[in-house]
């Protein structure tokens, strides 16, 4: 595997399930980041993990949980959704730390709540 | 104020002419700029980044990039139809996160359509 992959890419669950998206990293970044991607709007940034410690935020609900258990992995747990939240999910890497923080996509996450 | 504004579009062009996609943004202190492209379904691409005034030339793309008008732009010469796509403008924001790490805002995006 190369670049940055996420599973699954396509989820469809009902507003009472619990599921998860999985990123993976295979760059060597150590910053990892979570966006949300809705149609006619820019790319909401989520969550960003820099060295496996959360360091953003940004206003989300909870019933979006992140979880970082190193810094090749990122996880979003995902319970008791609602219809607004279906969207294009996409994982981000980077080398934190550095000048120019370039970001590498992974291929996203359609999520569709019912 | 949108922090980085882009024009939506489409911007329509025929293939074999040069596109023109622009984006200004708000933060002064940005220091790093990039463009991805982003085909319909699928995740952006990291196509240019540009730190430096001027212009950055990568085969039949150009970034240019002014400082002082808060100002970006990619050119996108020779225009194939596999060009279509929609631009997304990222700046790196100047407030630094935790671990030195800074976020990108990016714009809503241009759609770029070549037409044969």
């Amino acid at each position: 595997e190369t670049g940055v992959t996420q599973t699954p890419r396509h989820l469809v669950m009902g507003m009472t399930n619990k599921k998860s998206l999985k990123c993976e990293q295979h760059l060597g970044h150590n910053a990892m980041y979570w966006y949300k991607q809705s149609a006619k709007k820019p790319l909401e940034l989520m969550f960003v993990y820099s060295l496996e410690e959360r360091v953003e935020n940004n206003s989300v609900p909870s019933r979006f949980s992140p979880e970082c258990p190193n810094s090749s992995h990122l996880f979003l747990h995902l319970h008791t959704l609602q219809p607004e939240d279906s969207a294009l999910y996409l994982c981000a890497s980077s080398q934190g730390g550095g000048s120019y923080n370039e970001q590498f996509f992974g291929p996203g996450t359609r999520l569709t709540v019912l | 104020q949108k922090e980085v504004e882009q024009n939506s579009g489409p911007l329509s062009v025929p293939e074999g002419a040069i596109a023109s996609l622009n984006c200004t943004y708000s933060d002064r202190g940005s220091q790093s700029f990039f463009w991805y492209r982003q085909y319909s379904g699928k995740s952006p691409e990291l196509i240019m980044s540009i730190y430096s005034n001027g212009d950055k030339e990568d085969g039949r793309f150009t970034a240019q990039l002014n400082k002082a008008s808060q100002y970006v732009s990619l050119l996108i010469r020779d225009s194939q139809p596999s060009d279509s796509a929609t631009y997304l403008c990222a700046v790196r924001s100047s407030y630094t996160l935790g671990g030195a790490t800074n976020k990108l805002i990016f714009g809503t995006g241009t759609l770029l359509a070549v037409q044969p």
